[in-house]
């Protein structure tokens, strides 16, 4: 199965700070990659697929890049309700998807 | 606005059995392929079963494989995740989401989740 390792695992913030969050793949998946947004207490949210897709209605600080093994989610201009975890999703197959472990975005 | 609701989540001992089922609303159920997740406590997530709308392709994690079972019926709107021979390690939070329409391979849609404790 293919691996993703999210970095980093935790990262603290102020309000107004660009953030970026990396996901590696263990082999290529194109651009088959999405990003979640997860608060405490919530399931997660869709915020980017296709690796680079904005889904409707998701702010336009939110931004993602890379194809292949590498890939990033950044957020411009961080905001208070951006506080959350995010997480990477491989999908080069639909017989095994997998997540990466995960980011928390913490308040600085 | 899609609706996915879970239920059958309890305590159950290891080495039982349970069946999970979520209820789909507000969506033609039988174009999407859907998709079980699950999070134990504190932990990342986890995909563990997707099965396309047709049933023609069913998928499995290597940690489930052999002992989970997803269906559906989409007569009645719903999908179904039959777990035998639990674990310890099979607790978590069990969310039912909805595959993006198409390939159906990330999750668009997701429920609060149903939860399963495994311990005797």
């Amino acid at each position: 199965d293919i691996q993703m390792t999210q970095s980093p695992s935790s990262v603290s913030a102020s309000v107004g700070d660009r953030v970026t969050i990396t996901c590696r793949a263990s082999q290529d998946i194109k651009f088959w990659l999405a990003w979640y947004q997860q608060k405490p207490g919530q399931a997660p949210k869709l915020l980017i697929y296709g690796a680079y897709t904005l889904r409707n209605g998701v702010p336009s600080r939110f931004s993602g890049s890379g194809s292949g093994t590498e890939f990033t989610l950044t957020i411009s201009s961080l905001q208070p309700e951006d506080f959350a975890t995010y997480y990477c999703q491989q999908a080069n197959s639909f017989l095994a998807l997998t997540f990466g472990g995960g980011t928390k975005v913490e308040i600085k | 606005e899609v609706q996915l609701v879970e239920s059958g989540g309890t305590l159950v001992q290891p080495g039982k059995s349970l069946r999970l089922s979520c209820a789909a609303s507000n969506f033609t159920f039988d174009d999407y392929a859907m998709h079980w997740v699950r999070q134990a406590p504190g932990k990342g997530l986890e995909w563990v079963s997707g099965i396309t709308w047709s049933s023609g392709t069913i998928a499995y994690a290597d940690s489930v494989k052999g002992r989970f079972t997803i269906s559906r019926d989409n007569a009645k709107n719903s999908l179904f995740l039959h777990m035998t021979s639990l674990r310890v390690e099979d607790t978590a939070l069990y969310f039912c989401a909805r595959g993006v329409y198409g390939s159906g391979r990330h999750f668009d849609s997701w429920g609060q989740g149903t939860l399963v404790t495994v311990s005797s």
